[in-house]
Formats: C-alpha cells, sequence, structure tokens
C-alpha cells in the first residue's frame, strides 16, 4: 500500500512571496488533514477534510492560507502572501476512518520544509 | 486553551532500560490518545494508540492511560539505541486533535 505522497520536499522563498504544497494521501482514506509543525513544537492542524468537504478549519490563518481537495482525492494547501513566521514543515496525513470524533488513525506523509526568507 | 503537555527533555537512558514518557492534558472530554515516534527530520510515525483506562502493551512499549488524572504514559522497556527519537503525544476528541511538544529520548550504548 502506497502511502501519503506530498511534494515539493523543500521549498525556499522570500516573504510575501506565494507557495502551494501539494498531498494525494492513502487510496481509500476518506478523511485528509494538513498540519504546521514548527521547529521544536508538536505538528499543529491547520485543516480537516471528510471527503472533499471541510470539517473543521478552525486554526487555519484564513487572511493568507487556503486549501482545497476538490475531487476528494488529492489536496492542495497555498499560503499567499507567505511571511517569515510560516517557515515550518508542512504535513498533510490521512485516515481511513471518519475524522478524529471517532479516534482515526493517521498516516503521515513526509512533509514539505519551507523556508520564508 | 486546549493543552496537551509533555516534558522536552531531553531524557537519556541506557540501553536495556525503562524509558518512561509523560502527557497530561486539559480537555476533560478528550477521547483518543496516541504516541508518536518522531526521528529527526522525519514525519511522525503512530506507535500506540489507547481509548479506555488502563494499560495496553505491543511489544516492547505499554500505554497507560488514566482519564481521572487526565494523563496518559508510554513505558518502552528494554531500550535500544533505535528507540533515541522525539515522542510526539496527541490527544483527540470533539473533531481536534492536539500535539504536545514532544520529549527526545536519548537511549545511550
Amino acid at each position: 500500500e502506497a502511502g501519503v505522497a506530498q511534494s515539493p520536499r523543500y521549498k525556499i522563498i522570500e516573504k510575501r512571496q506565494s507557495v502551494a504544497f501539494w498531498c494525494n494521501p492513502i487510496s481509500g482514506h476518506a478523511t485528509l488533514y494538513w498540519y504546521q509543525q514548527i521547529l521544536g513544537q508538536g505538528p499543529k492542524l491547520l485543516i480537516q477534510f471528510q471527503n472533499n468537504g471541510v470539517v473543521d478549519d478552525s486554526q487555519l490563518p484564513k487572511d493568507r492560507f487556503s486549501a482545497e481537495r476538490l475531487k476528494g482525492v488529492d489536496s492542495t494547501l497555498k499560503i499567499q502572501p507567505a511571511k517569515l513566521e510560516d517557515s515550518a514543515v508542512y504535513l498533510c496525513a490521512s485516515s481511513r476512518d471518519r475524522g478524529l470524533s471517532v479516534g482515526g488513525i493517521q498516516y503521515f506523509g513526509a512533509g514539505t520544509r519551507l523556508s520564508v526568507l | 486553551q486546549k493543552e496537551v503537555e509533555q516534558n522536552s527533555g531531553p531524557l537519556s537512558v541506557p540501553e536495556g532500560a525503562i524509558a518512561s514518557l509523560n502527557c497530561t492534558y486539559s480537555d476533560r472530554v478528550s477521547q483518543s490518545f496516541f504516541w508518536y515516534r518522531q526521528y529527526s527530520g522525519k514525519s511522525p510515525e503512530l506507535i500506540m494508540s489507547i481509548y479506555s483506562n488502563g494499560d495496553k502493551e505491543d511489544g516492547r512499549f505499554t500505554a497507560q492511560l488514566n482519564k481521572a488524572s487526565q494523563y496518559v504514559s508510554l513505558l518502552i522497556r528494554d531500550s535500544q539505541p533505535s528507540d533515541s527519537a522525539t515522542y510526539l503525544c496527541a490527544v483527540t476528541g470533539n473533531n481536534d486533535m492536539r500535539f504536545g511538544a514532544g520529549t527526545r529520548l536519548t537511549v545511550k550504548p
């Protein structure tokens, strides 16, 4: 079974530029999550999708971050414009179960390491 | 603010010893509890999940949950140098998952 795929692995941009990350979950997994992990901290949930609908985006900074999962499979996370404090690893995860309310086990991708200069 | 607290460490144990990792959480309605292992520069991987009070054992790992005390722990028996990593405690409830900052464990040969 293929794991969660993410690209790119690394990205370096200047502040105020835009950037997009891509995630392909494990086949058959209905729920997809985007996390932000700042160095030395645990992952912070940004947004959770159930198929192509948003379940929770309460911690997504909506003035600059956006995410979509149009066909219920792949997802993209965009930052526009980027700030220095957005430097972090962006992790995508997926789970077969119907989300966090039922204790769904998540499988993480390798992440995208973003550096904003 | 719902918090998950872990001792950041570093925790250092000799090879073969028992490593004990602790986690407390503030949200009483939390339902599911997970321990993830994260090697430096890698993504988190699931070690254990626990949903009810008591102990759950899987090989060298034992998770312990006490909902009354809002406390979950992970014991690693016969620690190996390959266990050296950051261990993340994660707590879910109400469509929300929160991670602690992690405890860095070093197992010395």
